[in-house]
């Protein structure tokens, strides 16, 4: 079976650094993905981790240990605009019709302050 | 970059009409498509795997003679809702995976049945 954890909801003030938290407990494990969605909108990519460490791109960074089934994503700068959900996502391991698969976490709505 | 476009992005329909949702690939082609169905407050649930030139592959809990999935070319999945009821009202948002390290997402279809 499939058990993705996040916190329900996190609060930050702009310019700050915060931390988004994602343990796993999969079947198999091909990868995680975070995406960012807002309010009635489709989830946008921010990232993929298949390897342990962590990867930058831009103000958000996103972290992997596959062997603690645990992941972060990290935003940094915070903006007013950062506001909105944030889902975790990971793709069980192996290929055929599974490749492409995604169990979500419940996502994390995080609320920017002034 | 890679692109999935999903149509229509909103519609509303009376109580026992069939909706059809299209999701297509416009770089790249996709042997397979998730469809996935999100409601308020909630995280992404898969519905179905949909396979280029056969059946598609349905989760635990989904009716299939409800929720038609044809994938008749490498570029095109359609979900058609038949007989729709209010309770199947919800955002449906399809996705692909052109490569290992993207996963991406159509617009999302915000489907209202009255």
């Amino acid at each position: 079976g499939q058990n993705i954890d996040q916190p329900t909801e996190m609060t930050a003030t702009e310019g700050a650094i915060v931390q988004i938290n994602c343990t796993y407990q999969t079947s198999g494990f091909n990868g995680l993905f975070w995406y960012q969605q807002h309010a009635g909108e489709a989830p946008t990519f921010l990232s993929y981790n298949v390897l342990d460490g962590l990867e930058e791109k831009g103000r958000f960074s996103s972290f992997l240990s596959r062997s603690k089934g645990y992941s972060y994503l990290l935003l940094k700068e915070l903006q007013m605009k950062d506001s909105a959900s944030y889902l975790c996502a990971v793709s069980p391991r192996a290929g055929g019709t599974s490749y492409g698969k995604l169990t979500f976490g419940q996502g994390t709505i995080l609320t920017v302050h002034p | 970059g890679a692109v999935v476009s999903q149509h229509p992005s909103r519609v509303i329909c009376k109580s026992g009409t069939s909706v059809k949702i299209e999701c297509r690939s416009l770089d790249f082609q996709a042997t397979t498509m998730f469809w996935y169905r999100q409601f308020p407050k909630q995280s992404l649930m898969l519905m179905a795997t949909s396979n280029e030139g056969s059946k598609a592959t349905y989760e635990q809990g989904v009716e299939k003679d409800k929720f038609l999935i044809n994938h008749a070319s490498l570029t095109l999945s359609t979900l058609t809702v038949t007989s729709a009821h209010p309770e199947d009202s919800s955002f449906y948002i399809c996705s692909a995976r052109p490569q290992e390290n993207e996963a991406f997402f159509g617009q999302g279809t915000r489907l209202t049945v009255v």
